[in-house]
């Protein structure tokens, strides 16, 4: 029972290189987020998905894209890495957009030097 | 003022205690959820309460939709309680706008044996 699926777990990048986050889920839910969690700050929404074919941005969308091209999988891309991009980034589904808890996954811890 | 206000930021107590977490919101709201996130990093859904009162085993959410507060309960803390928990409301859309979670910057207990 795997439900959310976040890789890697930690990743250093150099200023300016790329690098797409993976998530997928096999609950088959409709809805998928990423979010990015600062120290001592709240999650922040950065995109989230309806459905395979739709995405939209969230609060914090600047520096990000993002793809969903099947049910289960929800890359975020960052195309050029800057130092305020260091951040745990985590990703969630639910069957329904806001009326239902969303499952997280374990988080990926992202450094940019 | 941030929209949601968590109290207090840390908390530590001894085994048994029972344990009050906080959460005040400013604005009107459809649901909250309280969640759980792990030393490691993970992030579980506890609750989510749209009016009077959840259990779950040890715990207990309430919410005072008038009075715009929630408190999340623990009886009888065990040391596996100890983590971060993150308060969130389902923030109803304005004009033009949607509905969106925002994000409490989350309590840390720590339960010593």
């Amino acid at each position: 029972n795997a439900g959310v699926t976040q890789t890697p777990k930690f990743r250093i990048l150099k200023i300016g290189q790329s690098m797409t986050l993976q998530c997928t889920q096999d609950m088959n839910h409709n809805y998928m987020y990423w979010y990015r969690q600062d120290p001592g700050m709240g999650l922040k929404l950065i995109y989230y998905s309806v459905g395979a074919g739709i995405t939209d941005k969230g609060e914090v969308p600047n520096g990000y894209n993002v793809s969903r091209s099947t049910t289960e999988d929800f890359p975020l891309r960052l195309e050029l890495a800057a130092p305020s991009q260091t951040s745990v980034y985590f990703c969630a589904s639910s069957y329904f957009r806001l009326n239902q808890p969303q499952h997280f996954g374990d988080g990926t811890r992202l450094s940019i030097l | 003022k941030n929209e949601v206000e968590q109290s207090p930021q840390n908390l530590t107590a001894q085994e048994g205690e029972f344990i009050t977490i906080n959460c005040s919101y400013s604005v009107g709201i459809s649901a909250l959820h309280w969640l759980q996130q792990h030393p490691g990093g993970g992030i579980v859904s506890l609750f989510m309460l749209s009016s009077g009162k959840k259990k779950h085993g040890r715990l207990i959410a309430t919410i005072n939709i008038q009075e715009k507060h929630s408190s999340l309960h623990i009886t009888a803390s065990h040391p596996r309680d100890s983590a971060v928990y993150i308060c969130a409301v389902r923030v109803s859309p304005g004009a033009g706008g949607s509905e969106k979670l925002v994000f409490g910057k989350g309590t840390k207990l720590t339960v010593n044996p």
